[in-house]
């Protein structure tokens, strides 16, 4: 069974920073690329971060990119995201995914997610 | 970037009703389109996948459309528990990979 948990999240004041992990079992973690979503209180989802399975390629959407860093350990089956500079406006849950690709070739995105973590930036 | 828009932006619909929701890029993905069925206090969950494939274990009342710029998810015939928001994503070759805004279904 996959399995994906978040952790990490807390509150937070405005400024700071804090790291949030994404423990894997079930499947070959490194063989599978990998995302952080996120979504605000009551909001749609936001993709923030791409992570390939080698952790060469790394996209981060613009909202994020300078202030939050994406990495992984594929030998402790594990994703990270480091976020500093922290802002009211990234309060949210953040869910990690995975993508893969199926027996056809096809790719295909985020087909398991985590429960998500919290994370609150208030002051 | 391209932008990804999604109408109606709620609906609600009766038991057994056919639902057809759309997704609209800004700029040609190809079949680069995804959906999501995320339900009230719930994780989202991927329903298809390359604009039309269903993924594994997904009601056979889903179904997905189009490529290019314009793509539809629709719900044959509506159940109780199809309950919630969906969501289409792009996943092209060019990030970011933006969601639609969201499509809140209701039951009438």
């Amino acid at each position: 069974e996959v399995i994906l948990v978040e952790s990490g999240g807390t509150v937070i004041q405005p400024g700071g920073s804090l790291k949030l992990s994404c423990a894997a079992s079930g499947f070959s973690f490194r063989t599978h690329d990998f995302n952080w979503v996120r979504q605000s209180p009551g909001a749609g989802l936001e993709w923030i971060s791409y992570i390939s399975n080698s952790g060469r390629t790394i996209y981060y959407a613009d909202s994020v990119k300078g202030r939050f860093t994406i990495s992984r350990d594929n030998a402790g089956s594990s994703l990270f995201l480091q976020m500093n500079s922290l802002r009211v406006e990234d309060t949210a849950i953040y869910y990690c995914t995975r993508d893969r690709w199926d027996d056809s070739g096809d790719y295909i995105p985020s087909d398991h997610w985590g429960p998500g973590t919290l994370v609150t930036v208030s002051s | 970037d391209i932008q990804m828009t999604q109408s109606p932006s709620s609906l609600s619909a009766s038991v057994g009703d056919r639902v057809a929701i759309s997704c609209r890029a800004s700029q040609g993905l190809g079949d680069s389109l995804a959906w999501f069925q995320q339900k009230p206090g719930q994780v989202p969950k991927l329903l298809i996948y390359g604009a039309s494939t269903l993924q594994s274990g997904v009601p056979a009342r889903f179904s997905g459309s189009g490529s290019g710029t314009e793509f539809t998810l629709t719900i044959s015939s509506l159940q109780p528990e199809d309950v919630a928001t969906y969501y289409c994503q792009k996943y092209n070759s060019v990030p970011p990979w933006t969601f639609g805004q969201g499509t809140k279904v209701e039951m009438k």
